[in-house]
């Protein structure tokens, strides 16, 4: 059973151009989240999706950030207008979120650098 | 004040030393806890997960909730190096707001030979 996929795994992107992260969930799991990991600093939630559906984007930052998880296909997190300050390293994690079983399942993450 | 708080460390210990690694957190709404493992530059892997206070045990380590003093532990038993790690913990309201993880900042864990 293969776990939660990112790619790319390393992403280099110039001011002002824009980064697409993309996550698969393990099967069977239907709910994901991304969080961002910052140098130095914990992980924060950013946003919570089932298919079709944005559930919670309560840690999104308003501007430039955006999230997907089409009924085919990844989730998809995509910034506009990179900036320096959104180098960070960003985590997909999935889960069942069924009754008994909510835990949640990371991803290897992607780095992304903005120079 | 973070809704869960987790020394930094380092912590340092010998080989087959028993670690204890430790969080507090705030938010009375917190039902779900879970531990994380991170190597540098990797994803957090899962470790331990637990619903109520009391304690769950899976080989080497064992979780502990005490949620009436808002604390939540981590034992690992007989550590090796390749514990050598930073260690997460997390909590989750699950509902009613809920549908997200607060991280607690990571323990960095180093076992010596």
């Amino acid at each position: 059973n293969a776990g939660v996929m990112q790619n790319p795994r390393h992403l280099v992107r110039r001011r002002g151009q824009e980064a697409r992260l993309r996550c698969s969930p393990m099967k069977g799991h239907s709910h994901v989240y991304w969080y961002r990991q910052l140098p130095e600093e914990g992980l924060k939630f950013m946003v919570y999706l089932q298919k079709e559906n944005i559930i919670d984007e309560s840690g999104m930052p308003k501007e430039r950030f955006s999230a997907e998880f089409p009924k085919e296909g990844p989730s998809i997190l995509r910034i506009q207008q990179v900036v320096r300050g959104d180098s960070a390293a960003y985590f997909c994690a999935s889960s069942p979120r069924q009754r008994g079983s909510y835990e949640q399942y990371f991803g290897p993450g992607t780095r992304l650098t903005v120079t | 004040q973070k809704e869960v708080e987790q020394d930094p460390g380092p912590l340092s210990v010998p080989e087959g030393a028993i670690v204890s690694l430790n969080c507090t957190y705030s938010n009375s709404a917190f039902q779900y806890f879970m531990w994380y493992r991170q190597y540098s530059r990797k994803g957090p892997e899962l470790l331990m997960y637990t619903y109520s206070s009391g304690n769950k045990e899976d080989g080497r380590f064992t979780a502990q909730v005490d949620k009436s003093s808002k604390y939540i532990s981590l034992f690992i038993r007989d550590s090796q190096p390749s514990d050598s790690a930073t260690y997460l913990c997390a909590a989750d309201i699950l509902t009613g707001g809920g549908n997200k993880l607060t991280f607690g900042t990571g323990t960095q864990l180093k076992v010596e030979l």
